[in-house]
Formats: structure tokens, C-alpha cells, sequence
């Protein structure tokens, strides 16, 4: 089992639709969650980090599920400029300095007129 | 955010050969990491670049295909040895966005086609 799963999509939705992805993880002590975003053709880049609290930036929200080990990206509103392959990204363990992270291969959204 | 400058952007190889990737730091780091992205699959990290010492390599990395420098605190070196099409790949490097918050930023990557 990967350590990191996502549904690759891609998810094909028009503008002003909620979309949601989900993404689970392996490692039941995993610590720290984060969603990326990375454009066709471009280095990823984080979107925003996902707290045991859930966490909302605008229209994106982000949200945890400890005893199911998955977490969720959800977005209202969507335009065009959402279309991008979301990156979830889980680091399973603290083990002082840097953490490695664990990039799961990505949901592709496409966001149409 | 620190800037990353990546270079080359892309390159198409012939088979044997070897590409040296280029990364510059717009600040000094401490950690610089390189990773792989392969069509339609996760990054994978190849390898920890640390400035004075020898790289860390990931289980299935090893040096003598992905030799690493790290002359400085700004500034690493990936190379790709023996080239062979399974190599077609994009290399990033990246660092840390700031101490302590496990946030990566990524150069813009290199696009590495192998004929």
C-alpha cells in the first residue's frame, strides 16, 4: 500500500461548482498534513496546511479525519484558474531536523466554462 | 520565500551520456533537497544535499548515478550518469521555505528527455 493515495482524477467541473478530494495516508503517527498545487508544467507550490482543526483560506478548505486517516480538500466557487493536479503531502514522523514529506502522485482538476 | 533558479529548464540526451543539473539559492540554506517526478507519479525524493558533507541518499538513489555537490551554502549540482530513457524525468530541487515549518519550495524543475 502507497504511503500516500490519491484518486488521480481528473475531475472535470464547471465554473462556480464545489469540488472536494480526499486523500489518505498509511501511517496512522503521521504528523503534519499540507495541500500543493502545481500547475501543467510548473514546480508545485504550497496551497495551505491542514490542521486537526480544519483549516479555511477563502474558498479552499482543508480538513482532517485522524481516525480514518484521510484528509480533504474542498473547493466552492471554482473558477477557471483552479484547474491544476493537487498534491497531497504528509510527513509521517518527526525525527528531529528536517522531516521528510511523502507526495502522494496528485488529483487532476479541470474546471470548464 | 527564498528564489530558486534552476537550470537547464529541459534537455533531450542521448543514451550513455550524463546532464549536470544546475541550482542557485537566492539565500543560504542549510538543506537542499533534490527530487524526481516522473510522468503521472508522486515526487520522489532522491537525495538530501548538505553543505560540507556528503549527500543522503534515498532507498534506491545511489551516488554513483546521482552524484551530488554542494560547494556552498547557495548552490548544488545533480548529475544524471549513464543516461537511459527510464531517466526521462523531471528533477526539482527545493528547500526549506522557512526554519522549522517543514514547507518546501521547489525550483522550476528540469524537463530531462533521454533518447
Amino acid at each position: 500500500r502507497k504511503e500516500v493515495e490519491q484518486d488521480p482524477g481528473p475531475f472535470n467541473v464547471p465554473e462556480g461548482a464545489t469540488v472536494a478530494f480526499n486523500c489518505t495516508y498509511s501511517n496512522s503517527a503521521s504528523q503534519s498534513f499540507f495541500w500543493y498545487r502545481q500547475d501543467c508544467r510548473k514546480e508545485p507550490k504550497l496551497l495551505m496546511s491542514v490542521y486537526s482543526s480544519g483549516n479555511e483560506d477563502g474558498r479552499f478548505t482543508a480538513q482532517l479525519n485522524r481516525a480514518s486517516q484521510y484528509i480533504s480538500l474542498l473547493i466552492r466557487d471554482s473558477k477557471l484558474s483552479d484547474s491544476a493536479t493537487y498534491l497531497c503531502v504528509v510527513i509521517p514522523s518527526f525525527s528531529g531536523g528536517y522531516n521528510k514529506l511523502i507526495f502522494g502522485a496528485g488529483t487532476r482538476l479541470a474546471v470548464h466554462p | 520565500s527564498a528564489v530558486i533558479s534552476q537550470k537547464p529548464s529541459r534537455d533531450i540526451c542521448q543514451r550513455g551520456t550524463s546532464l549536470t543539473i544546475q541550482c542557485q539559492v537566492d539565500s543560504q540554506v542549510t538543506m537542499m533537497f533534490w527530487y524526481r517526478q516522473q510522468p503521472g507519479q508522486s515526487l520522489t525524493l532522491i537525495a538530501t544535499a548538505n553543505q560540507g558533507s556528503e549527500a543522503t541518499y534515498e532507498s534506491g538513489f545511489v551516488i554513483d548515478k546521482f552524484p551530488i555537490s554542494r560547494p556552498n551554502l547557495t548552490f548544488s549540482t545533480l548529475t544524471v550518469s549513464n543516461m537511459s530513457p527510464e531517466d526521462s524525468s523531471i528533477y526539482l530541487c527545493s528547500v526549506l521555505d522557512r526554519a522549522g515549518a517543514n514547507v518546501l519550495t521547489f525550483g522550476a524543475g528540469s524537463r530531462l528527455t533521454v533518447l
